[in-house]
């Protein structure tokens, strides 16, 4: 099945810089690569996602972008606020219907 | 908006109790997922309905149990509850298919004494 690895586990930042959260996933049969961020006590919530078709896709401040052939994605957040502060989370389908995640990234942005 | 309902935000049961968490969406998908979140560890599969009655084990399945008697509710049973179950847990749901985001609930934190 997928296995998927996200790094860094902490990342700190000063308001303004820009940040980035790689993953590599093992399964080359996945094509579907969510980012969801966790405020604290609140749910995952999907930000941004990228199809295997795709190299790499913008919204606003955040942006992801795959090498398919190294099975890696990774999200930039340019311009990083206090309220980007979160957990995050990267994922890769497997199987069709599920998603294996990553195990999170904690990025503190300091004012 | 996706709405998925979790019965409870917190829960205190005692070992060897049986643990009933609920979950509710209201945007007839077909896939519904119960997850377990501890610190480092990321996201858990605990297990996986695809379909009314139809369920697939996800990484982490022992010690839990789930039913799914119509699509718009998923349950997860503890059959005899331990400490080491004491986490977040997690409901969410998505439609069928490839690369489909999953919605979640609010999850559900569980401590077992």
């Amino acid at each position: 099945g997928e296995n998927v690895e996200q790094h860094p586990s902490t990342l700190s930042v000063q308001e303004g810089d820009s940040a980035v959260i790689k993953c590599t996933y093992s399964d080359s049969a996945s094509n579907y690569f969510p980012w969801y961020k966790q405020e604290l006590g609140k749910r995952p919530q999907l930000i941004i996602d990228i199809r295997s078709n795709v190299g790499e896709k913008k919204d606003q401040r955040i942006a992801v972008t795959l090498n398919k052939t190294a099975k890696h994605f990774s999200l930039h957040i340019t311009e990083t606020q206090p309220e980007d502060s979160a957990v995050y989370f990267c994922a890769g389908d497997n199987a069709g219907n599920m998603l294996t995640f990553g195990g999170g990234t904690r990025l503190m942005v300091k004012p | 908006d996706v709405k998925v309902t979790q019965s409870s935000r917190y829960l205190v049961k005692r070992t060897g109790e049986k643990v009933f968490l609920e979950c509710v969406q209201d945007m007839d998908h077909e896939n519904m997922f119960w997850y377990r979140q501890d610190p480092g560890l990321g996201l858990r599969l605990i297990y996986f309905s695809y379909d009314v009655k139809m369920k697939e084990k996800g990484d982490i399945p022992e010690g839990y149990s789930v039913s799914r008697e119509k699509k718009e509710r998923f349950s997860l049973i503890l059959e005899s509850a331990s400490t080491n179950q004491t986490s977040m847990y997690l409901c969410a749901s998505s439609w069928t298919g490839g690369g489909q985001p999953q919605h979640f609930g609010d999850g559900t934190r569980l401590s077992i004494l």
